[in-house]
C-alpha cells in the first residue's frame, strides 16, 4: 500500500491552521496513524486509528478520514510543531510510511 | 516509565552484517510486539519486520529479502535485529518501536535510534 502525502513541504506561520493529507493507495479503512519528527529525533505519535489522539497529545492536534483520503490539522501552530509528519497504515504487512510533510515557518 | 535503550552505533564494512540490540523495561516485556523502523538520511521510514514476544514469531518485509532476522531474549527483555550482507544504501538510523497496543501496529514508544554507517 503506497501512502502519498501532500504538500511535500508547508510554509506557515506561528498561530496559522496547517491542514495535511495523506492518500492511500487502496482502503485501509481507519487503520492510520500520525506522527511528528524532529530533527535528530525519534517519531512521536500523534494519532492513531485515524481520529484518535495518542496521550499527552495537545486538542490542537485532530484528524479525520477513512478509506483512502485522511488529514491532520494543527489548528493554531505554536513553534514546537514545525517539524516533519508522517501517516503510516497498519492494514496489512509491510506496513508503510508517507512520504512525509514538512511544516516549516 | 516505558523505555526502549538501543545498542550504539556501528560502522561496518560493505558485506558485513550488523547486530542491533533494543532493551526494554518498564512494562511487562512479553505483553507487547516490538518492530524495526529504519530512516536513511533524508528519507522517509521504512517498516523492516516484527516480533510478537509471546510467542517469537517474527515478521519481516520483503523488502529485505532474507537479510533481516530479528529475535527476543526474554531473560534479559530484549530485542535484536540483525541485517546481513551489508552496503551502502543500509546506511540510516535504525529504531525500535513498541505497539501502541496489542495486535495495534501503531507504535508510541521508540527507541533512541542506532546509526549504522556503511563504508569501505
Amino acid at each position: 500500500i503506497v501512502l502519498t502525502q501532500s504538500p511535500a513541504t508547508l510554509s506557515l506561520s506561528p498561530g496559522e491552521r496547517a491542514a495535511l493529507s495523506c492518500r492511500a493507495s487502496q482502503d485501509i479503512y481507519n487503520y492510520l496513524a500520525w506522527y511528528q519528527q524532529k530533527r535528530g529525533q525519534a517519531p512521536r505519535l500523534l494519532i492513531y486509528d485515524a481520529t484518535n489522539r495518542a496521550p499527552g497529545i495537545p486538542p490542537r492536534f485532530s484528524a479525520n478520514g477513512h478509506g483512502t483520503d485522511f488529514t491532520l490539522i494543527i489548528s493554531s501552530l505554536e513553534p514546537e510543531d514545525f517539524a516533519t509528519y508522517y501517516c503510516q497504515h497498519r492494514v496489512n504487512w509491510p506496513l508503510t510510511f508517507g512520504g512525509g510533510t514538512k511544516v516549516e515557518i | 516509565q516505558v523505555q526502549l535503550v538501543q545498542s550504539g552505533a556501528e560502522v561496518k564494512k560493505p558485506g558485513a552484517s550488523v547486530k542491533v540490540s533494543c532493551k526494554a523495561s518498564g512494562y511487562t516485556f512479553s505483553s507487547y510486539t516490538i518492530h524495526w523502523v529504519r530512516q536513511a538520511p533524508g528519507q522517509s521510514l521504512e517498516w523492516m519486520g516484527l516480533i510478537n514476544i509471546g510467542n517469537a514469531d517474527p515478521k519481516y518485509s520483503q523488502n529485505f529479502q532474507g537479510r533481516v532476522t530479528i529475535t527476543a531474549d526474554t531473560s534479559a527483555s530484549t530485542v535484536y535485529m540483525e541485517l546481513t550482507s551489508l552496503r551502502s544504501e543500509d546506511t540510516a538510523m535504525y529504531y525500535c518501536a513498541r505497539e501502541f497496543s496489542s495486535g495495534r501496529s501503531h507504535f508510541n514508544y521508540w527507541g533512541q535510534g542506532t546509526l549504522v554507517t556503511v563504508s569501505s
